[in-house]
């Protein structure tokens, strides 16, 4: 099943922050976040792993709550670069395949 | 750099043939996996290999199939194409444990 993310979509102006939220209706081993720019492949951004840390990348950053089985996504002073669609990848605890299920997506438009 | 590539970015195809959808790997991944990205609908598993010659299916395999002759290369096969076929297809390698999954650059697939 899906993981669900919210918002479906969010509109910035250049240097507003954002967060998206991904939660899962089952326990959950991993959550990955990938960013994908329109005609482009998803590109990787961060992994939270169940007892880890919070993540960073640039200014973007993640958490992940396992007891609630949710992970957020943090975009501080956003730039026109972050534009794109964002998914969270999910994976359950207990698999050997490294199967991801990914949300629908949520679009994000930083505009000058 | 990790490269995953596919055999062609754009496809046409006619209702009713055999469809053919390459990807090769170049970094000795275990895990390779195949999805269908549709607009509103994320990215949706189709069937995923997790080492040569063995395969799972994901969430949506109905009217495909999947060969893993050898590590590097998993081929998706549309057995008799159809309309609701039409789509963009990616590919995506991972190693084992908690890294990143690498993408392809996708194959959009038109069936007419």
């Amino acid at each position: 099943q899906q993981p669900v993310q919210s918002p479906q979509a969010v509109i910035l102006r250049e240097g507003e922050d954002a967060v998206i939220n991904c939660s899962s209706s089952k326990a959950l081993y991993s959550v990955h976040w990938y960013r994908q720019k329109h005609g482009e492949a998803p590109v990787f951004l961060m992994i939270l792993l169940k007892g880890g840390e919070q993540m960073r990348h640039e200014k973007i950053s993640a958490s992940f709550n396992e007891k609630k089985q949710q992970s957020s996504l943090y975009l501080t002073a956003s730039q026109l670069s972050y534009s794109g669609t964002y998914f969270c990848g999910t994976e359950q605890p207990g698999g050997s395949n490294y199967k991801l299920t990914f949300g629908k997506g949520t679009l994000l438009t930083v505009n000058p | 750099d990790v490269k995953v590539t596919q055999s062609s970015r754009y496809l046409v195809k006619r209702t009713g043939e055999k469809v053919f959808l390459e990807c090769v790997q170049d970094m000795d991944h275990e895990n390779m996996f195949w999805y269908r990205q549709d607009p509103g609908l994320g990215l949706r598993l189709i069937y995923f290999s997790y080492d040569v010659k063995m395969k799972e299916k994901g969430d949506i395999p109905e009217g495909y199939s999947v060969s893993r002759e050898k590590k590097e290369r998993f081929s998706l096969i549309l057995e008799s194409a159809s309309t609701n076929q039409t789509s963009m297809y990616l590919c995506a390698s991972r190693g084992l444990g908690p890294y990143e999954q690498y993408f392809g650059p996708g194959t959009r697939l038109t069936v007419t």
